[in-house]
C-alpha cells in the first residue's frame, strides 16, 4: 500500500520568501507529526495532530511556522519569511494512533539561500 | 527529565563484528522504547521496539537489551553487515511525554567491509 508521501522533495527558496510543504499520511492514520532534521542531527519535533483534537504546537520554533491538517488527511507546514537557519529536511510521519509505530515520509529538503 | 541520551555519536565496526549503541533515560513513566533506522535521503523506519516488562527482545541479528533499574537500553547488531550502515535513533514514549516520542540524538554507524 501507499506510504507517507511528501512534496516537494526539494525546495530552494530565497531568504524572506514563504514556503509551503505538503504531507499525505497513510489512509486511516489519525496521528500526524512534523519533524525538522538539520544535517547530521537528530529529529526535532515541531507539531502533532491527533484526530480532531487541538494540535500540539509546542515544538514550533517561532511564529513564522504554522501547520494545518484537514480532518485526518493532508497536512501543510508553512514557513513564512524564511531564514537561512530554516534550511533542513522536514519530515512528516503518521501513525494509526498516538502511541503506535510512526511511519515516515521521505522528507522535503529545504534550502534557504 | 524528558531527555533520552544516546551514545556513541558515531561508530565504525568491521564486517561481522557486533555493533552496540546505548541509550539512557530519566523518566520512569516511559513505557515503550523503539529503535529507528535511517538511511541517507530516507525517513527513519521502525527497526525493533521493547516494553519494560521484558529484559531482551531479539529479531534476527538485532537485539534490544533493557535494564529497567539502570534506566538504560541498548541495541546490539550481531554479524554487522555493510548494509547495516545507517543512522540509528533510540526513542521513548510514555504518558508523561504526552504520548510524544522523545528521540535520542542518533548514532551514525559505518560497517567496514
Amino acid at each position: 500500500g501507499a506510504g507517507v508521501s511528501q512534496s516537494p522533495s526539494n525546495k530552494v527558496t530565497e531568504k524572506g520568501k514563504d514556503v509551503e510543504l505538503r504531507c499525505d499520511p497513510i489512509s486511516g492514520h489519525t496521528a500526524l507529526y512534523w519533524y525538522r532534521q538539520r544535517l547530521g542531527q537528530g529529529l526535532e519535533f515541531l507539531i502533532y495532530f491527533q484526530g480532531n483534537s487541538a494540535p500540539d504546537k509546542s515544538g514550533l520554533p517561532s511564529d513564522r511556522f504554522s501547520a494545518e491538517r484537514t480532518g485526518e488527511s493532508v497536512s501543510t507546514l508553512t514557513i513564512q519569511r524564511t531564514q537561512q537557519e530554516d534550511s533542513a529536511v522536514y519530515l512528516c510521519a503518521s501513525s494509526f494512533t498516538d502511541r503506535a509505530e510512526q511511519f515516515f515520509g521521505p522528507g522535503t529538503r529545504l534550502t534557504v539561500l | 527529565q524528558q531527555q533520552v541520551k544516546q551514545s556513541p555519536q558515531s561508530l565504525i565496526v568491521q564486517k561481522g563484528g557486533i555493533s552496540i549503541i546505548n541509550c539512557a533515560y530519566e523518566n520512569t513513566a516511559f513505557d515503550y522504547f523503539p529503535w529507528y533506522q535511517q538511511f541517507p535521503g530516507k525517513g527513519p523506519a521502525l527497526l525493533i521496539a521493547i516494553r519494560p516488562d521484558v529484559s531482551e527482545k531479539k529479531e534476527g541479528r538485532f537485539t534490544i537489551s533493557f535494564n529497567k533499574s539502570a534506566k538504560q537500553f541498548s541495541l546490539h547488531i550481531m554479524d554487522s553487515q555493510p548494509g547495516d550502515s545507517a543512522t540509528y535513533f533510540c526513542a521513548a514514549i510514555g504518558v508523561d511525554s504526552n504520548y510524544q516520542l522523545i528521540w535520542g540524538a542518533g548514532t551514525k554507524l559505518i560497517i567496514k567491509p
